[in-house]
């Protein structure tokens, strides 16, 4: 069965500059989330788009920002790189129309900032 | 506020040796409660999702139940290839995001 793709899988950039995530839902799948992934941390809510409309924020950085488009993959735009950047981000899609809403992740994108 | 406690932080068993993860929490509105496999580097692999108090869920070697208050992961049995990181979250009844807890990590030696 066809699963959340995330490219890049890894990403190295230097402070200051800007990154690019790309997230590709499981087919039918019409919502979106982002999650980051601190070293040794649990995964935190970044943001969420349903229908390319976005549904939810979290704790996410002014510095980013994130869209959905019509074919539902979703990138993450980050600019001004910070060191504290650094970490694991996922991508997560779900059927919203279906009770349960489960959750499936990507294999996520390791961003290190140097 | 909502929030998401896992204990232990890390289990060492041995190959056979039966024990239980535990994940306590407290949410406006549960919708949802949900176990995930974490390998190193790699996504959260879905487990299991429990919805109501005294609900149970199997697959394989693991068991999930849910009270009002906590869930429990049973891992019977336990094989060195059950090592990872089991990661519990919620699901508050006002959003769609997922409260994570910081996980068990878990070490079965043969």
């Amino acid at each position: 069965a066809a699963g959340v793709i995330q490219s890049p899988r890894h990403l190295i950039k230097e402070k200051r500059e800007t990154a690019t995530l790309k997230c590709y839902p499981i087919p039918r799948h019409d919502t979106v989330y982002w999650y980051q992934q601190g070293p040794g941390q649990d995964p935190q809510f970044l943001i969420s788009f349903y229908e390319k409309m976005q549904s939810d924020k979290g704790s996410i950085p002014d510095r980013f920002s994130a869209q959905q488009f019509s074919d539902y993959h979703s990138e993450l735009n980050m600019s001004s790189l910070e060191l504290g950047d650094s970490a694991l981000y996922f991508c997560a899609s779900s059927l919203k129309t279906l009770a349960k809403n489960i959750q499936y992740f990507g294999a996520g994108t390791r961003l290190s900032v140097l | 506020e909502d929030q998401v406690t896992q204990s232990p932080e890390a289990l060492r068993l041995q190959e056979g040796e039966s024990s239980s993860l535990n994940c306590s929490y407290t949410v406006s509105g549960l919708r949802g409660l949900f176990w995930y496999r974490q390998d190193p580097g790699k996504g959260p692999e879905f487990l299991f999702t429990l919805y109501s108090a005294g609900e149970e869920k199997e697959k394989e070697r693991l068991k999930a139940t849910l009270t009002k208050k906590e869930s429990f992961l049973h891992i019977t049995a336990p094989k060195p290839e059950d090592s990872a990181t089991y990661l519990c979250a919620v699901r508050p009844g006002n959003t769609g995001k997922l409260i994570f807890g910081q996980g068990t990590t878990l070490q079965v030696k043969p």
